[in-house]
């Protein structure tokens, strides 16, 4: 039971670096979403997509993209690392729609940008 | 979005029930009331949700008010592992994912479980 799995666990970039993180999940769900965690916050929504081969930004999408490579895999790209981006990261993915509505998160990964 | 409410931090003993509130007076008739929590560097994992009728699962139970402002996650007997931050959210049950599928996080109630 893999669930939600995130690659890397955690990174070190230098500013102006670029890294991709990746997310795979097995529960062949539709929806999938990266998250930003800010120390003492709730998470903020990055992007999401609904679907394979469809993506849309969240609240905060600036300085990220992302591409929805097929129905199990969700990868988030920081082009250019800010310290600002110094965050946790976490993708979910879900099977929504009346009363089953319930979304599962990968472990996280814990980038910090020098 | 309807919002939610919740106490910062609560304190509990092991081994004994605990309460958590969550208040959503300006909630709709077609919202489900789910509850999250998450682990010490964990992400976020599903406890529980419910619309109307009080529910129960092998994590918690979920206590619904009658006009529906508010609601209480219970759990029954609090071990070390139940310390967490817990997230009340609010999400309508017609959503079928997409921006709809988003979850939105407030700050959440951080549980302490004392041995």
């Amino acid at each position: 039971n893999a669930g939600v799995t995130q690659t890397p666990k955690f990174q070190v970039l230098k500013t102006g670096q670029s890294m991709t993180l990746q997310c795979a999940q097995d529960m062949n769900h539709n929806s999938m979403y990266w998250y930003r965690q800010d120390p003492g916050m709730g998470l903020r929504l990055i992007y999401y997509s609904a679907s394979e081969g469809t993506t849309d930004k969240g609240e905060v999408p600036n300085g990220y993209n992302v591409s929805r490579l097929n129905k199990r895999e969700f990868s988030l790209r920081l082009e250019s690392a800010a310290p600002s981006q110094t965050s946790v990261y976490f993708c979910a993915s879900g099977s929504f729609g009346g009363p089953n509505t319930e979304a599962f998160f990968g472990q996280g990964t814990r980038l910090t940008v020098v | 979005d309807a919002k939610t409410t919740q106490p910062n931090s609560m304190e509990s003993n092991e081994e004994e029930p605990v309460h958590l509130p969550c208040n959503h007076s300006t909630i709709s008739g077609t919202d489900y009331i789910h509850w999250y929590r998450q682990l010490p560097s964990q992400g976020p994992e599903y406890v529980i949700h419910g619309l109307t009728s009080n529910v129960n699962n092998r994590m918690a139970s979920l206590a619904i008010a009658e006009d529906r402002k508010s609601s209480t996650l219970i759990l029954h007997r609090a071990t070390l592992r139940d310390a967490a931050v817990y997230y009340c959210i609010l999400r309508d049950f017609r959503d079928y994912g997409g921006s709809q599928g988003n979850l939105i996080f407030g700050k959440g109630t951080k549980l302490s479980v004392k041995p």
